[in-house]
């Protein structure tokens, strides 16, 4: 079974904080995809990213960096410097099929970055 | 613009009563999805649908039907049996690539029962 763990319920910053948010995974497939995304007040999911199993190599992007280690099963987000346009909820997703099927979701880390 | 749109936007049913969700996509893709989202839980999957014609039941389907007559749509009917309908559901699509590409998702509808 697969299932997405993000024990951080809710997280307060300061803007221009760095903060890192967790995601830790369990599958038992070895080809597997996992992803987070990032949910505005508007309500609708916005990709941010998408991993597979075989690509451990961190990514960067802007203020974003994502730091993926299969040792501990963990594909974890960090926020450089946030801003309060960053104030969300984000979820992790782990997918173990090609067509998306068994996508499960993380229950989400609410993100506020006060001025 | 390409997307995915979800109608309406806020939905109000009376206890008893079937309600149905649009969801239309311009996107060309073959996969569609429905989401059920609840206060601190993240997303529970309902239905999926891989092709025109042929649907899927995900882990909470029970009390929801849908059907996949077009390619761009994939409604979803709230039906009487469902015991706790009110939450926010989002539709979502993706490509069917063998590569884990990313689904995109609606704004979602946000269903209260009175």
């Amino acid at each position: 079974a697969q299932k997405v763990t993000q024990a951080q319920t809710e997280i307060s910053v300061v803007e221009k904080e760095d903060v890192t948010l967790d995601c830790v995974y369990e599958t038992r497939d070895t080809t597997y995809y996992l992803f987070w995304y990032k949910q505005p007040p508007s309500g609708e999911l916005v990709f941010l990213i998408r991993r597979n199993s075989f690509d451990e190599q961190n990514e960067i992007s802007g203020r974003y960096s994502w730091n993926f280690q299969k040792s501990t099963s963990s594909f974890n987000f960090t926020i450089t410097a946030s801003q309060v346009v960053d104030s969300a909820v984000y979820f992790c997703a782990l997918s173990g099929s090609y067509n998306n099927n068994d996508m499960r979701f993380g229950a989400g880390t609410r993100l506020t970055v006060k001025p | 613009d390409g997307g995915i749109t979800q109608s309406p936007k806020y939905l109000f049913r009376k206890e008893g009563q079937n309600v149905t969700l649009s969801c239309e996509q311009n996107l060309n893709h073959d996969a569609m999805y429905w989401y059920r989202q609840d206060p601190g839980q993240g997303l529970r999957l309902i239905y999926y649908s891989q092709i025109v014609n042929d649907f899927q039941k995900g882990d909470i389907a029970e009390g929801y039907s849908v059907s996949r007559e077009k390619k761009e749509s994939f409604p979803l009917t709230v039906t009487s049996a469902q015991k706790n309908p009110t939450a926010f559901y989002l539709c979502a699509s993706s490509l069917r690539d063998g590569q884990g590409t990313e689904a995109f998702f609606g704004q979602g509808t946000r269903l209260t029962v009175v």
